[in-house]
């Protein structure tokens, strides 16, 4: 069964203060691993894909890294805007297209 | 640029009512998802459609039912609900065209509460 995890539960950080936010996984084999930002009571909004082991993608502060077990989230010089809850989620490619979250990471950047 | 529509934004129902959440994905979107998410949970996949046709079943309760029509939006209907089927949910639409990239987008989601 897939499983995805992520650390920490929760991350307040002073505005400027860089960090990484982590999330393990477990599946048969990786079809690809998605970061989301979510906002309360809002949808998950994209942020990023990550396909194979090694690979990279940035975008503005938030720049997203996969190896064979995990990924980071790495936020550089963050904003109070980046406040949010980032969901990692994976799909297997036993199981078609459907994704398994991991429970999220709250982050919470103070001015 | 469209996203997935979602309506109604809020629904409350009583405990044994029935329930119908729709769902418009992105144009020529043809995969649907529906996902739902209780308070300070992460979103569970319920079921998803392909081209019309369920394409893969999740931990939907045999109390829901849905469907996608040929304009390809979606219905989730929800009968004999229960207190624990307060929570939001989602759907979120994507282009299996069978290249890697078959990324999700969601809709900003229906709040269900249920007395």
């Amino acid at each position: 069964e897939d499983q995805v995890t992520q650390s920490p539960e929760a991350l307040r950080l002073q505005e400027g203060e860089s960090s990484s936010l982590n999330c393990s996984y477990t599946v048969s084999g990786l079809r690809g691993l998605f970061w989301y930002r979510q906002d309360p009571g809002k949808g998950p909004e994209f942020l990023f894909t990550l396909y194979s082991a090694g690979e990279e993608k940035e975008k503005e502060r938030l720049k997203a890294t996969l190896t064979k077990k995990e990924s980071f989230l790495h936020i550089t010089a963050p904003k109070p805007e980046d406040s949010a809850t980032y969901l990692c989620a994976v799909q297997d490619t036993d199981y078609g297209q459907n994704f398994v979250f991991g429970p999220g990471t709250r982050l919470s950047v103070l001015p | 640029a469209a996203g997935v529509i979602q309506s109604p934004r809020h629904l409350i129902k009583e405990k044994r009512e029935t329930a119908t959440l729709k769902c418009y994905p992105i144009p020529r979107h043809d995969t649907v998802y529906w996902y739902q998410q209780g308070p300070g949970q992460d979103p569970q996949f319920l079921i998803s459609f392909y081209e019309k046709m369920q394409s893969d079943k999740g931990s939907i309760p045999d109390r829901f039912s849905a469907q996608q029509f040929s304009d390809y939006h979606s219905e989730l209907n929800m009968s004999s609900l229960e207190l624990g089927d307060s929570a939001l949910y989602f759907c979120a639409s994507s282009l299996a065209s069978g290249l890697v990239e078959d990324i999700q987008y969601f809709g900003a989601g229906t709040r269900l509460s249920v007395l």
